[in-house]
């Protein structure tokens, strides 16, 4: 079955604090994805990974293949990042999401 | 036009109305797809068209009824709905079909009373 976890589920942090979001998934993935949405609103698409680690801005992302895991981290956290953080995988012609990750960042 | 269009971004129709989702993209994109999301849960693939071709249909009721007629265009058409239909519809879009980075739109929120 194809799987995609986060954790944690919820996290709050203050304003400036370093956030890391892990996402686990089971075998045959083809890429990975991390996607954004704002409560109520749309999903912006963060990255696409297959190897190694990306960069944008404050965000980053990271995939390790043999262990079969990714990460998000955000650095120097702003209010403006608080939104439902979800990592979603392409399984062949199947993409699945994960359950998602509500960050609150406080002022 | 990095943007994928959904309108309208709310509408609110009752059980009998007939009604359609409109989603619009101008980046080339070949394939398109409708997604429910329900308060708090993760979305669920609905409807994915390739080539304005119906790929994948995830055994969505008859009521929903969705429409390509043509590259840039994706419609959902609404009817006899019930208030268990009310959700979040997202449009997507990408290159080809599910193997490249997606392009959402905003949503319709959309409640039946």
């Amino acid at each position: 079955k194809n799987e995609v976890e986060q954790s944690p589920q919820n996290l709050t942090a203050q304003e400036g604090e370093f956030i890391t979001i892990n996402c686990s998934y089971s075998v045959g993935i083809s890429a990975l994805h991390w996607l954004q949405q704002h409560p109520g609103g749309g999903i912006v698409s963060l990255f696409m990974l297959s190897s190694g680690k990306k960069k944008h801005g404050r965000l980053i992302a990271t995939i390790n293949i043999q262990e079969k895991h990714s990460s998000l981290h955000i650095t120097a956290s702003h209010p403006r990042d608080s939104a439902v953080y979800i990592c979603a995988g392409n399984y062949g012609q199947n993409f699945v999401f994960g359950p998602g990750t509500r960050l609150s960042v406080l002022p | 036009d990095t943007e994928v269009t959904q309108t309208p971004k709310h509408l609110v129709m009752g059980m009998t109305n007939k009604k359609s989702l409109k989603c619009e993209q101008h980046m080339g994109h070949r394939a398109m797809y409708w997604y429910k999301q329900k308060a708090k849960k993760p979305p669920e693939l609905m409807f994915v068209y390739s080539y304005e071709k119906l790929s994948i249909n995830e055994s969505v009721p008859s009521r929903f009824s969705p429409e390509c007629p043509n590259s840039s265009l994706l419609n959902l058409h609404l009817h006899a709905l019930q208030p268990e239909d009310s959700a979040l519809y997202l449009c997507a879009s990408s290159r080809a079909i599910l193997l490249y980075g997606y392009t959402f739109g905003s949503g319709t929120r959309l409640t039946v009373v």
